[in-house]
């Protein structure tokens, strides 16, 4: 029930090209939908979130789509750059009532080529 | 202030020593979270800490105590670790139970040796 699925594990893309990460759940009780980036070293950083009532977010580059029906999000990195490549989590948050909790996806690495 | 800061950013420790991790944040986050990250995983939550007071523990070996002293402090202190226990431990913090955002630092890369 708190599980979260991704794909695909690894990814490569050429610069200008377009990134597509895939997400997954199965609990209809998660309400909100973050993706993070995460380079070697590195804490998470919060790079754009979704709530299960918008289908679609565009922040710059980057675009997720949330499909409520099907219980899918994904990420879309347009013109994607050499400086994108790192690892991407997507998450989704359950609420307990006193508390909230984010179970992550099991990562991508992104790898961008010139 | 926009940050969480962890300290320190390593730490070798024998099995037999005690030692504990530090995390600060002046956001006025009420919510603050300790995790696990192994390498080439997703972080795995530890505890969640909301007003002050332990909400979550994810069944947590006891040689694993966190304490939070005041609202922008939390901290995890280590005793008897293994080696299997050797892991990148992350902070976060988040205003509360009813809001969303998470902001995480950078990590303690815990070496048990």
């Amino acid at each position: 029930q708190q599980q979260v699925k991704q794909s695909p594990q690894s990814l490569i893309v050429q610069k200008g090209g377009i990134s597509i990460i895939n997400c997954a759940y199965e609990n209809t009780a998660f309400d909100y939908f973050p993706w993070y980036q995460q380079f070697p070293g590195k804490g998470p950083a919060l790079l754009i979130a979704i709530r299960p009532d918008v289908s679609e977010k565009k922040e710059g580059r980057f675009t997720i789509s949330f499909n409520k029906s099907a219980k899918q999000f994904s990420l879309h990195i347009m013109d994607s750059q050499p400086g994108d490549s790192a690892t991407y989590f997507c998450a989704a948050r359950g609420n307990t009532g006193t508390a909230s909790k984010l179970t992550f996806g099991t990562g991508t690495r992104l790898q961008v080529t010139l | 202030d926009t940050e969480v800061t962890q300290t320190p950013k390593h730490l070798v420790m024998g099995m037999t020593n005690k030692k504990s991790l530090k995390c600060e944040q002046h956001m006025g986050h009420r919510a603050m979270y300790w995790y696990k990250q192994k390498a080439k995983k997703p972080p795995e939550l530890m505890f969640v800490y909301s007003y002050e007071k332990l909400s979550i523990n994810e069944s947590v070996p006891s040689r694993f105590s966190p304490e939070c002293p005041n609202s922008s402090l939390l901290n995890l202190h280590l005793h008897a670790l293994q080696p299997e226990d050797s892991a990148l431990y992350l902070c976060a913090s988040s205003q509360g139970a009813g809001n969303y955002g998470y902001t995480f630092g950078s990590g303690t890369r815990l070496t048990v040796v």
